[in-house]
């Protein structure tokens, strides 16, 4: 099974409106870290927000929101206001217990349409 | 702020031929990774490094590959006899912590000829 899923190869939002991007995310360890990261076209791995499993409130960073429901498993993030420099791939990332091997999504392609 | 940089940004090497890729990672950073990407697919881990040794190793990881820390700064990967598949953009990425979330370097584009 996969660790991490999104099922979103490609998703379109209008500028100024808010965008979710879906992650669900497989694991019994009770302990695990979920993360989203942006890669430009240029290339480079951008981090955005981090989510613990044992977190209780959903992570916010700016226009950045986690959408955390543990008992679904899924870690959808939000994009607020979303802005032309969001077009972008979107990778959804766990790190199960303390391992140090982080499992990643297949990514969506977001784009903003002015 | 601190960043993972990445040396060269792009390297074109003969199929066959022995690469180096190298990285900075973040000063006071302890956990050390490399990852690659194959042209529009995900990434996918390779190593993870920490305390002078390896700590996890994917399936890709193989013979092929080895890792190295020769001084108190670099980090590199070593792929020996590259082949057409090598192709891809390759990441290094260092954490601080556990529960630090890993931060990147910009890549090396490694194209095999």
């Amino acid at each position: 099974a996969q660790k991490i899923t999104q099922t979103q190869p490609g998703m379109f939002v209008q500028e100024k409106e808010a965008v979710t991007l879906d992650c669900t995310y497989d694991t019994s360890d009770p302990s695990y870290g979920l993360f989203w990261y942006k890669q430009p076209s240029s290339g480079e791995m951008i981090f955005l927000i981090y989510q613990g499993s044992y977190d209780q409130q959903n992570a916010t960073e700016g226009r950045y929101s986690l959408n955390f429901q543990k008992a679904r498993k899924s870690a959808n993030l939000v994009i607020s206001a979303s802005q032309l420099g969001d077009s972008a791939m979107y990778f959804c990332a766990m790190r199960e217990g303390l391992g140090n091997q982080f499992y990643f999504g297949t990514g969506t392609s977001l784009t903003v349409i002015p | 702020e601190p960043e993972v940089t990445q040396t060269p940004s792009h390297q074109v090497t003969q199929m066959g031929q022995e690469v180096i890729l190298r990285c900075v990672p973040i000063s006071n950073h302890l956990y050390f990774y490399w990852y690659r990407q194959i042209l529009g697919q995900k990434v996918e881990f390779l190593v993870s490094f920490y305390n002078n040794e390896i700590s996890e190793k994917s399936e890709i990881f193989d013979d092929q590959f080895s890792v190295e820390r020769p001084d108190g700064s670099n980090f590199t990967l070593k792929i020996r006899s590259t082949k057409l598949e090598d192709s891809a953009m390759y990441f290094c990425a260092s954490r601080e912590t556990v529960n630090q979330p890993q931060h990147f370097g910009d890549g090396t584009r490694l194209s095999i000829l």
